[in-house]
């Protein structure tokens, strides 16, 4: 089945630095990816996605990478601020059925020093 | 938040004691899902509904079941807890086609004692 690993476990980065955090996925017909970021008691939320036929995607300092051939995908964050602190996961979805059901990464706890 | 609740927001019972969870969500989107949270694996998707009576297995359902007879409500059953079921069991929605752009509720802390 689908396996998802997320990388690295921890980020910490001075505040107005980038962030990159790096998932891989084993099912080649995985065809969306979506990325949440949680907070400390509270559900996770959507901050971006993209489908399979787009190679990059952005909205304002996150942007998404897509690479099919290499089954990775990545999450750039630049200008890093305080508020960007949070538990960040990245997600496939299974990509033998008509209804999308998705396999998460375990995480990353990233940091911003002010 | 999506319009999505869950009651109750945090419970504790007793191992062999049936637990019910509840999501119910105010936007009338057809995919509805339940999610467990554990630290080191990330959200495991335990059962999920594109329906009215129309639900399906996750990776983790063992010792799970649902229901849907509404479409705003989501039911989820521990038919006798078991301390592994110590979780926090997140709902989600899906406002996109078929399971896409899923947003989530406030989850349930769950103790299995």
């Amino acid at each position: 089945g689908e396996n998802v690993e997320q990388h690295p476990s921890t980020l910490s980065v001075q505040e107005g630095d980038s962030a990159v955090i790096k998932c891989t996925y084993s099912d080649s017909a995985s065809n969306y990816f979506p990325w949440y970021k949680q907070e400390l008691g509270k559900g996770p939320q959507l901050i971006i996605d993209i489908r399979s036929n787009v190679g990059e995607k952005k909205d304002q300092r996150i942007a998404v990478t897509l690479n099919k051939t290499a089954k990775h995908f990545s999450l750039h964050i630049t200008e890093t601020q305080p508020e960007d602190s949070a538990v960040y996961f990245c997600a496939a979805s299974l990509g033998t059925d008509s209804s999308y059901k998705l396999i998460f990464g375990s995480g990353t706890r990233l940091l911003v020093r002010p | 938040d999506a319009g999505i609740t869950q009651s109750p927001r945090h419970k504790v019972t007793e191992t062999g004691t049936p637990v019910t969870l509840r999501c119910h969500q105010t936007e009338n989107h057809r995919y509805m899902y339940w999610y467990r949270q554990d630290p080191g694996h990330g959200l495991r998707l335990i059962h999920y509904s594109y329906g009215v009576k129309d639900t399906d297995k996750g990776e983790v359902s063992d010792g799970y079941s649902v229901s849907r007879s509404k479409t705003e409500d989501f039911l989820l059953t521990l038919e006798s807890a078991t301390s592994s079921q110590t979780s926090v069991y997140f709902c989600a929605i899906s406002r996109g086609t078929a399971g896409t752009e899923q947003f989530f509720g406030p989850g349930t802390r769950l103790t299995v004692l």
